[in-house]
């Protein structure tokens, strides 16, 4: 079946623009994931939903960032007033909500901001 | 933050050499889990070993978890060209409920044909 789509693949903005990226997880999964990526690290959590609920976003860097998954599916990580540091790759990744279960990760949205 | 550190951070070896990564963490696991990750793609999860298992197989690959260092060792035998690729281990946090993933730094391996 088909895997975990992100898109766009690639995201230019200014700085100062609102942005918005978009994940649509694998069918059925329940846990939806985002995570960011600086570029030579490795990915760090930003917000956890359980269907359409969001259960932690304690990673989140600034209220700046916002995201929902409205109706359970597919989710949408907004980022207002883009700052320089901003710039890095936006991961998704979805599983099933079971105990010990890997998660499938989309190939990211790599935002730049000038 | 990031939760572990993997040692190295990058490793070259000739093809059909073997290649051992280590992975530290700081807290109690559910689980530890190692991806992959292709340059400019998302991470492929390749294995997953739980905080009661100390080694575990799959196909070239041999995991092990020593709970009392906080420690996981990844070996992949018999490397191939496309083995190339940055690996990460994750940590599951002993927190039911929650299953967000805290990931390590990286090793960047590189296989030499």
């Amino acid at each position: 079946g088909a895997g975990v789509s992100q898109s766009p693949r690639y995201k230019v903005a200014k700085r100062g623009q609102d942005v918005a990226l978009r994940c649509d997880p694998i069918s059925g999964h329940v846990s939806l994931f985002w995570y960011q990526q600086a570029l030579g690290q490795g990915p760090e959590f930003l917000t956890y939903f359980q269907n359409e609920a969001q259960l932690d976003k304690s990673g989140l860097p600034s209220d700046r960032f916002f995201a929902e998954r409205p109706e359970g599916s597919v989710s949408t990580l907004k980022i207002q007033r883009t700052q320089q540091e901003d710039s890095a790759v936006y991961l998704c990744a979805s599983s099933l909500q079971v105990f010990d279960q890997p998660q499938h990760f989309g190939d990211g949205t790599r935002l730049s901001i000038l | 933050s990031q939760q572990g550190e993997e040692d190295p951070q990058a490793l070259s070896i000739q093809e059909g050499e073997n290649a051992t990564m280590n992975c530290s963490y700081k807290t109690s696991i559910n689980n530890l889990q190692w991806y992959r990750q292709n340059s400019g793609r998302g991470l492929v999860h390749l294995i997953l070993i739980r905080s009661n298992e100390r080694e575990k197989h799959s196909g070239r690959l041999r995991v092990t978890l020593d709970t009392s260092k906080k420690s996981s060792s990844l070996l992949i035998t018999a490397s191939r060209a496309a083995d190339t690729a940055s690996y990460f281990c994750a940590t599951d946090p002993f927190n039911f409920g929650n299953e967000k993933l805290t990931f390590g730094t990286g090793t960047r391996l590189t296989i030499i044909p």
